[in-house]
């Protein structure tokens, strides 16, 4: 089983609400990542976390933060966000960082689409 | 700078049209090559990762393979729902995980 489960599936929020993405896994993995992605476009990296420790924050503003309970969960908390945020925000997980072949594969959720109005 | 570039950007095939994407890269030090498929509004479904040159898997009706440059993505007799976007991405060594994405494949595969 290699899934990663979102909530909500779509969101729709005005600019000066906070709202909260989550992200859960139970594959046991050590390592998990928030994305963006815009329409026709890749996914970009936002954060990563690994054994629970923010690892790499890709220049993200601050109304953006994430947080990792423990091994099995990844919020993502937003405030005072702007219509450009609007996008499909991307969860992944992967079992570790180091080593090669599958403990580098990322699984990803389906995504929540968020609307910011 | 570390750069994954896809072509074509978009293809459109009739059913049973064999085919083949490109995923060409430079990067400092590659750590691995993974094709991702994505469906519209969906997460991006793994499907290979390539790690050496001259390494080739297969899943069904598709087959990838890995040279030093670049990799292939080969599509044979294609279905209509094989139809996605195929992405591309590559690890680089950064002490940790990060992957760069190409721009994609836009694969239509008509009826």
């Amino acid at each position: 089983d290699t899934e990663v489960t979102q909530t909500p599936k779509h969101l729709v929020m005005g600019m000066t609400n906070k709202k909260s993405l989550k992200c859960e896994q139970h594959m046991g993995h050590r390592a998990m990542y928030w994305y963006k992605q815009k329409a026709k476009k890749p996914p970009e990296l936002m954060f990563v976390y690994s054994y629970e420790k923010l690892s790499i924050n890709e220049s993200v503003p601050s109304r953006f933060s994430p947080e990792c309970p423990n091994s099995s969960l990844l919020n993502l908390h937003l405030h005072a966000l702007q219509p450009e945020d609007s996008a499909l925000y991307l969860c992944a997980s992967s079992p570790g960082l180091a080593g090669g072949l599958a403990k580098n594969i990322q699984y990803f959720g389906a995504g929540t689409r968020l609307s910011v109005l | 700078e570390d750069q994954v570039t896809q072509s074509p950007e978009a293809l459109r095939l009739q059913e049973g049209e064999s085919s083949s994407l490109n995923c060409s890269y430079t990067v400092s030090g590659l750590r691995g090559l993974f094709w991702y498929r994505q469906d519209p509004g969906k997460g991006p479904e793994f499907l290979f990762t390539l790690y050496s040159a001259g390494e080739e898997k297969e899943k069904e009706r598709l087959k990838a393979t890995l040279t030093k440059k670049e990799s292939f993505l080969h599509i044979t007799a294609p279905k209509p729902e094989d139809s996605a976007t195929y992405l591309c991405a590559v690890r680089i060594f950064q002490g940790a995980q990060k992957l760069v994405f190409g721009q994609g494949t836009r694969l239509t595969i008509n009826p």
